[in-house]
């Protein structure tokens, strides 16, 4: 199994720019989180699914947040537009309710 | 808003001691525990995922211990090597889906 794979693995764009973060998980896992990691905040759970609904976005931060998930092999977090604050590594993480999570390598997002 | 609590915020043990440290949770709707591992500049790893009161698991030099009556669980270290520092997180799994994180225990090894 190759594991979740994020992509990209990095990402660099102007302010206004639209961003999208893709996330294939692993094969039977039917919970995906995507996560931010901010120096100032730790680990933060912006969105997850459970069987390709999402169960509780109140993490996602603002409108120009937005997450789906078509199918059970994908899903795309979307900035529109980008914001300098929005800089951060993004981690998807997919999972079964009864075994760990498993993170991507992450996205690491720079907004210039 | 339920709360997860990790003790010590970090911990500086020299090579060859054991160590332990604690994640206290709520025990309400509680589901499952996890205990993750996370090296920086890398992604967090699975350690350990307990469900029964009284459980305990281990991983090589690493073991845990699950209290879910009062809401706690240990996560020990025996003799600490040099790659055993990280961060330890740990997230209480409720039965509404949700996955709270503690805000780790910050683990340095001095040679």
């Amino acid at each position: 199994d190759a594991g979740v794979i994020q992509s990209p693995r990095h990402e660099v764009t102007e302010m206004g720019q639209e961003v999208t973060l893709r996330c294939k998980p692993i094969s039977g896992h039917n919970s995906l989180f995507w996560y931010r990691q901010t120096m100032m905040r730790g680990l933060e759970l912006l969105i997850y699914f459970n069987n390709n609904v999402p169960i509780d976005d109140s993490g996602m931060p603002e409108d120009r947040f937005s997450a789906k998930m078509p199918n059970a092999s994908f899903s795309t977090l979307k900035i529109q537009p980008s914001e300098p604050r929005d800089s951060a590594v993004y981690f998807c993480a997919t999972g079964t309710n009864n075994s760990p999570l498993h993170f991507g390598n992450g996205t690491r997002l720079t907004v210039t | 808003i339920l709360n997860v609590e990790q003790s010590p915020q970090s911990l500086h043990v020299q090579e060859g001691d054991s160590t332990n440290f604690t994640c206290s949770f709520p025990s309400s709707n509680f589901y499952a525990l996890h205990w993750y591992r996370w090296e920086t500049a890398k992604s967090p790893e699975a350690l350990f995922v307990m469900t029964l009161n009284g459980d305990e698991k281990k991983k090589g030099r690493i073991s845990a211990t699950l209290n879910t009556k009062e809401g706690y669980s240990y996560l020990y270290i025996k003799g600490s090597q040099p790659e055993d520092s990280a961060t330890y997180l740990c997230a209480p799994f409720y039965s509404n889906y949700q996955l709270i994180w503690g805000a780790g225990t910050k683990l340095i090894i001095k040679p």
